[in-house]
C-alpha cells in the first residue's frame, strides 16, 4: 500500500464539523484514496472513497488536493456515535491499516 | 451496502485445541478476502490474503501451518487456527473485496469480528 500519514488523534464537539487529514505523498495517478472507520471492538466500516474529484455520501464528504497527495474527510455534523478510528488507506493489491486518527466527539 | 457475515463473534478455547472461523459474504461474490488480527489499542495487522480456488498469500511473519486459510467458494473463507495458544487470544477480522465497476475501484466490507480467548 501507498504509506500514508494520519493524525494521533483529534477532539470534536457534537454538532460540528469534524475534519480529519491524511497525507498520501506516494499515491500513484490511478490510485483510488478508501477512507473507514472503526468503532470500539467492531470490524471496520466504509466510509467513502475517491480517485481526484471531491465525493460525497450521506455520511461524509472527501476533499482530494489537486495534487492528489493530500485529502480531508469531513463529518459536517459530528455525533457522540462518530467517535472511532477513521483509517485513511491507498490498497495495492492488498489493504493494510496504519494507526489511523482517533476522533473523539465530546458533548 | 453488502454484508459480511463473520462467526464465531466469540470464543473461548483450551490451549491445545483448533478453532475456525468463518467470513461469508452475503450478497456478493468476493474472489479476494483478508484476515487481520487485531491487539487492544492497536490497528489491524493484515496477517494473510485469501483468493478463491488458490493457496492463501501470508505476511511475513505469519506462519501458514498455525492459521490454515481456506477459500473454497466465491462467498466463504475460512480461518483455522490450529493448537492455539494463550498467545493467539486476540481480535480477528475478515475482510472481502467487492469491486465497484470497470474503473477498478474497490470497497472492503468487514465481519464484525471474532473474539478470540485461549486458556
Amino acid at each position: 500500500d501507498a504509506k500514508t500519514t494520519q493524525p494521533t488523534s483529534m477532539d470534536c464537539a457534537e454538532g460540528r464539523a469534524a475534519n480529519l487529514p491524511c497525507n498520501h505523498s506516494t499515491i500513484s495517478g490511478n490510485e483510488y484514496v478508501y477512507w473507514y472507520r472503526q468503532i470500539h471492538s467492531q470490524g471496520p466500516q466504509y466510509i467513502i472513497h475517491g480517485l481526484k474529484n471531491n465525493e460525497t455520501n450521506e455520511m461524509a464528504s472527501l476533499i482530494i488536493t489537486e495534487d492528489r497527495k493530500s485529502s480531508t474527510l469531513i463529518l459536517p455534523h459530528a455525533t457522540l456515535r462518530d467517535t472511532a478510528v477513521y483509517y485513511c488507506i491507498v490498497p495495492r493489491g492488498k489493504s493494510t491499516f496504519g494507526d489511523g486518527t482517533t476522533l473523539t466527539v465530546k458533548p | 451496502g453488502a454484508v459480511v457475515s463473520q462467526h464465531p463473534s466469540r470464543v473461548i478455547c483450551k490451549s491445545g485445541t483448533s478453532v475456525k472461523i468463518e467470513c461469508r459474504s452475503l450478497d456478493f461474490q468476493a474472489t479476494t478476502m483478508f484476515w487481520y488480527r487485531q491487539f487492544p489499542k492497536q490497528s489491524l495487522m493484515l496477517m494473510a490474503t485469501s483468493n478463491e480456488g488458490s493457496k492463501a498469500t501470508y505476511e511475513q511473519g505469519v506462519e501458514k501451518d498455525k492459521f490454515l486459510i481456506n477459500h473454497a467458494s466465491l462467498t466463504l473463507s475460512t480461518l483455522t487456527v490450529t493448537s492455539a495458544h494463550p498467545e493467539d487470544s486476540s481480535f480477528y477480522i475478515c475482510s472481502a473485496r467487492d469491486w465497484q465497476g470497470p474503473q477498478g475501484s474497490e470497497k472492503l466490507f468487514f465481519g464484525s469480528g471474532t473474539q478470540l480467548s485461549v486458556l
